[in-house]
């Protein structure tokens, strides 16, 4: 049963305006969430993490919004840029141990 | 430069042969795991260690082995009971790193990519 999930498989935005990124859990119990990004054949690249005890982290371009009621959380991007384009996973964790990651969403920036 | 280093880039298995992949990391973290892509799919964990000469099973353990000799290394060997082994293959630890301002986070290697002859 999937723990993480993000539910848009895909997203297009144009440059410069804001990307949303959605990702949705089940487990109550996760304390620590995670954004990467990843390209092809590669491995992923950490962007952003969020604790439970925020509702919001920001760094640089990227904010991590973390709602814990609806079990959500929602990467922005601002302004997007082409070489964002990449797919963004979702991760979450209890004490640190195991890693749930969703199923990613590709983004795709339109120059 | 600290990180996680996965060989090799690519590998080819034929049938009914064990393959080991290689995953070793240099920042000195504690936990180390393994997952599995599969073309649209998340990552799915195999094997996770959490310190030194012990590992645990993940989602999808079957047809894997690990071993957790030393801290730096990592190895996953695919075996012949693994009827389906063709996918991408990351090593990642966990812990702090980054210097100045760092934070608890899952480094990832930069892959393995397994097939089947």
């Amino acid at each position: 049963d999937q723990q993480v999930k993000q539910n848009s498989p895909s997203l297009s935005v144009q440059e410069g305006r804001i990307s949303i990124l959605n990702c949705d859990y089940t487990n109550s119990m996760f304390d620590y969430f995670l954004w990467y990004k990843k390209y092809p054949a590669e491995g992923p690249t950490f962007l952003i993490s969020i604790s439970s005890i925020k509702d919001k982290n920001e760094d640089g371009r990227f904010t991590v919004f973390l709602n814990k009621s609806a079990k959500h959380l929602s990467l922005h991007i601002v302004p997007s840029q082409p070489g964002d384009s990449a797919v963004y996973f979702c991760a979450a964790s209890e004490n640190g141990n195991q890693f749930y990651f969703g199923t990613g969403t590709s983004l795709t920036v339109i120059p | 430069d600290g990180g996680i280093t996965q060989s090799p880039k690519y590998l080819f298995r034929k049938e009914g042969q064990n393959v080991t992949l290689s995953c070793e990391q240099n920042l000195n973290h504690d936990a180390m795991y393994w997952y599995r892509q599969d073309p649209g799919q998340g990552l799915r964990l195999i094997y996770y260690s959490q310190i030194v000469n012990d590992f645990q099973k993940g989602d999808i353990a079957e047809g894997y082995s690990v071993s957790r000799e030393k801290k730096e290394s990592f190895p996953l060997t695919v075996t012949s009971a693994q009827k389906n082994p063709t996918a991408f293959y990351l090593c990642a630890s966990f812990g702090l790193a980054g210097g100045p301002g760092a934070k608890n986070i899952q480094y990832f290697g930069a892959g393995t990519r397994l097939s089947v002859l």
